[in-house]
């Protein structure tokens, strides 16, 4: 099994632009999450969604928008990029029907420079 | 607002040491806490505890939790420089669809 599948792994964009963040995982999981993470800090919720066809905001969720078409895919969308989004970000799944909760499944990362 | 607390935000030991990681949290509700350790990229899940009092063991890492005083330990004995990582620590709430809040994180640093 593949896991959570993140790409790109490295990104750099220009001030203005946009971009998609892929993140698909094979697990049959229902749950999937965005992070970003910053120097120092904690891991941050950014839109978390608990099915296809199903999204909501997280704690930071202003310049990002979601989808959720499928249950295999969740691909984060950044529009006008700004330098306060230069980060590492993060999808996580979890929690198979039928099973109890044991933790994330992560991705290996994006990590994203806006200059 | 609900929040995790870790401490030392770092710590440099040397190899064969023991180290203790502190985790506090104050949440409206609590279900379970988390310990991942990350290294150059995503965490990787370590302990999940749920009742106070009950030690999780892995190798030379452990970790218990207290309810009533809102706080976990995570010890590693004989560290290793292959134990030089950031520990975070997360805690879950009922009825949060499984989001976690995360604590800033412990970055460690073991010496040969």
């Amino acid at each position: 099994n593949a896991g959570v599948t993140q790409t790109p792994k490295f990104r750099i964009l220009k001030i203005g632009q946009s971009m998609t963040l892929q993140c698909a995982q094979d697990m049959n999981h229902n749950y999937m999450y965005w992070y970003r993470q910053d120097p120092g800090m904690g891991l941050k919720l950014i839109y978390y969604s608990v099915g296809a066809g199903i999204t909501d905001k997280g704690e930071v969720p202003n310049g990002y928008n979601v989808s959720r078409s499928t249950t295999e895919d969740f691909p984060l969308r950044l529009e006008l990029a700004a330098p306060s989004q230069t980060s590492v970000y993060f999808c996580a799944s979890t929690f198979s029907r039928g099973q109890g909760f044991g933790g994330y499944t992560f991705g290996s990362g994006t990590r994203l420079t806006v200059v | 607002e609900d929040k995790v607390v870790q401490s030392p935000l770092s710590l440099v030991v040397h190899e064969g040491d023991t180290v203790t990681l502190n985790c506090s949290y104050e949440v409206t509700n609590f279900r379970s806490l988390l310990w991942y350790k990350q290294e150059k990229k995503a965490p990787t899940f370590l302990f999940m505890l749920t009742s106070s009092g009950i030690e999780k063991k892995s190798g030379r890492l452990s970790s218990i939790l207290d309810k009533k005083e809102l706080f976990s330990i995570l010890n590693i004995t004989a560290t290793q420089t292959g134990d030089s990582a950031i520990y975070l620590c997360a805690v879950i709430t009922p009825d949060s669809n499984y989001q976690l809040i995360w604590g800033a994180g412990t970055k460690l640093i073991i010496k040969p």
